[in-house]
Parts: C-alpha cells; sequence; structure tokens
C-alpha cells in the first residue's frame, strides 16, 4: 500500500519556471526523502528531511515539511529540461523501517 | 566507484515459469532492497537483506523470495510465475540499514511474463 501521494499526478511548465510538487501522508513518519526517476529507469536520491525539520536546501532544489499536515513539498527553481522525470516522495515511519514511496509527479519541462 | 548493477535487464517468461534476477551493491554497501514497480501499484517494497538476513519483508505472495550472499550480492527468485508479476524490478543498496541512509538504485530488470 501507498503512504504517501504525491500532488499533482502530472506537471507540465516552460524550462526557467518553478516547479512545485507536493506530497501527502498517512502515519507519523521518522524521514521523508525525495526521488527522481527517469523514464523507468533507476531512482536518484535527491533530498532527506527529518520529521524535527521544516525545511531544507540543495542547489536548486527547497524542500519544506509540515508534519502537522502530514505533508511535504519539493520546489525546484529555475527547471532544466534535464529535470524532465517522475519524482517520488518516500517516508520511514516509527515502528516501520522499510521505505515507502508514494505515487510519484510527472515533470515535464517544455523547451 | 561503481553503481548498483542488475541482470538481466530485460526477461520475457511465460505464465508458470520461474525467474531469478540479480544485484550487485555498490562496493562495501551490505543492505540490499528489492522493489516492484508497476503502472497500477506504483513502487513496492518486496524485501531487504542485511549481512546474509532478511530484516523486511512486504506484503508479497510466498512466490516472491530472496537471500543475500556473503560479498552482499543478492538474489531475487519468483516462482509460478502471473501476468501480474509483469514489472519493472529495483534493487537498491545502502552502507547499513538505517531507513535514513540513502540507497542508489540500480536500473531495474523488466519482467514480462506472457
Amino acid at each position: 500500500s501507498q503512504q504517501g501521494e504525491e500532488d499533482p499526478q502530472a506537471l507540465s511548465i516552460q524550462e526557467g519556471e518553478n516547479a512545485t510538487m507536493n506530497c501527502s501522508y498517512k502515519t507519523s513518519i521518522n524521514n521523508l526523502q525525495w526521488y527522481r526517476q527517469n523514464s523507468g529507469r533507476g531512482l536518484v536520491h535527491l533530498i532527506l528531511i527529518r520529521s524535527n525539520e521544516r525545511e531544507k536546501h540543495s542547489g536548486r532544489l527547497r524542500v519544506t515539511l509540515d508534519t502537522s499536515k502530514k505533508s511535504s513539498s519539493l520546489l525546484i527553481t529555475a527547471s532544466r529540461a534535464a529535470d524532465t522525470a517522475s519524482y517520488f516522495c518516500a517516508t520511514d515511519a516509527f515502528g516501520n523501517e522499510k521505505l515507502t514511496f508514494g505515487t510519484g509527479t510527472r515533470l515535464t519541462i517544455i523547451p | 566507484k561503481a553503481g548498483v548493477t542488475q541482470t538481466p535487464r530485460y526477461l520475457i517468461k511465460t505464465r508458470g515459469q520461474q525467474v531469478t534476477l540479480s544485484c550487485s551493491p555498490i562496493s562495501g554497501h551490505r543492505s540490499v532492497s528489492w522493489y516492484q514497480q508497476t503502472p497500477g501499484q506504483g513502487l513496492q517494497f518486496l524485501f531487504e537483506y542485511f549481512s546474509e538476513t532478511q530484516r523486511n519483508k512486504g506484503n508479497f505472495p510466498g512466490r516472491f523470495s530472496g537471500r543475500q550472499f556473503s560479498n552482499s550480492r543478492s538474489e531475487m527468485n519468483v516462482s509460478t510465475l502471473e501476468l501480474g508479476d509483469s514489472a519493472l524490478y529495483l534493487c537498491a543498496s545502502s552502507l547499513t540499514a538505517t531507513p535514513q541512509e540513502t540507497q542508489y538504485f540500480g536500473p531495474g530488470t523488466r519482467l514480462l511474463v506472457l
């Protein structure tokens, strides 16, 4: 079963614009991670945010976490064609250490 | 350092057959996890191995099994294949078995069951 659901399911934006995608989850978590997957290939880890953190940055990525709303958002600034991919959030929960992935957001950057 | 490798990359089988997939983790990584990815169910956790011991198992039938060898290489086996087993099977390795450890994914094995 899916712990997280990403929203929107699909997003198309012009190159240079910012892209925001959201993840909602159901149970209390230890950590939340974001991964990228290019066209049915393996996933690449982007960033991890712990449950006691509210915001984290890595290059053009900004992740926020609101544990009261059980949600996280991933912002990609100044998008590039190479950012075209599917983005997944993944959580590990208290008493359940296995990583559980969300449904993913398919991001398309239009050159 | 070489990444996670999975063999074979593509596989076609028929219903009722059995299949074995292989995963070689990044050198030094002792934890290997397996996932099944389908359009309908998304990414589903299969199992995790650390130092040759299964630590966690997902909600899959007993037809799905795995093992890990002393060199950390892992195999998963699916017996009596069903059409619904068609999927991309991904393995990921990490240094330890702690969830916050970054997982490094292989390119996957795409299995088609006819």
